[in-house]
């Protein structure tokens, strides 16, 4: 089966500029989370969606937002971009539905370069 | 606040020698701790789980073992292959409560390098 689809794989983008990464979870999964990779601070949860609600957040600015549709699919938005929000941003699918199944899939990510 | 963390950032062995890496973590309520493999230029790979209920847990030449008393992770590689260069993290979450809520805690990560 088709795996997590992240697009674009590499973004660069200017101080101040905002973004929006998208993120297609497996067929069936309903939950997407998102995680931001920085060499300094390491693999930090940005928030979790299933359903269409956002389940979790991190402790990230409301600058970063997201929001997930009726198809599972997933966006992430960064407004006000600052050069520290460069980073591989990653979106993980899960089936997020209580089964104690623990797996979750990992897409290639979105490198993003803010100049 | 509460971290998952490594004990040894780098990790050099011999292919064919056994692989162990290690992995603190602090948050005595975690359920669920995982372990991924992350190749160059690629997201996190899942490899095994194990949750707080059990000390041991074998998947395919690959042990995780979990010290609930030191609050250590470890997870060992069998029979270490070049293949198996890559950054190995630890995870934890704790857990899912009702509807399954999915947010893990990562540690900073150990390279794996497989000496031919």
């Amino acid at each position: 089966k088709a795996g997590v689809t992240q697009t674009p794989r590499y973004l660069i983008k200017t101080r101040g500029q905002q973004v929006t990464l998208s993120c297609s979870p497996i067929s069936g999964h309903r939950s997407v989370s998102w995680y931001q990779q920085t060499p300094g601070q390491g693999l930090q949860f940005l928030f979790e969606y299933f359903s269409e609600t956002q389940r979790n957040k991190g402790n990230f600015p409301g600058r970063f937002s997201g929001r997930q549709f009726s198809n599972s699919r997933s966006e992430m938005n960064v407004s006000t971009l600052e050069l520290g929000d460069s980073a591989l941003y990653l979106c993980a699918s899960s089936l997020g539905s209580g089964t104690g199944n623990t797996e979750a899939f990992f897409g290639q990510g979105t490198r993003l370069t803010v100049v | 606040g509460e971290s998952v963390g490594l004990h040894l950032p780098t990790l050099s062995v011999q292919e064919g020698d056994n692989s162990i890496i290690n992995c603190a973590y602090s948050n005595s309520a975690s359920d669920y701790f995982i372990w991924y493999k992350q190749e160059s230029g690629k997201g996190p790979q899942f490899i095994i789980d194990i949750r707080s209920n059990m000390d041991k847990r074998q998947g395919q030449r690959v042990t995780v073992l979990l010290n609930k008393t030191v609050k250590h992770l470890s997870l060992q590689i069998a029979a270490t292959q070049p293949g198996d260069s890559a950054v190995y993290f630890c995870a934890e979450t704790p857990g899912f409560s009702g509807a399954g809520s999915y947010q893990l805690t990562f540690g900073k990560g150990t390279k794996l390098s497989v000496i031919p």
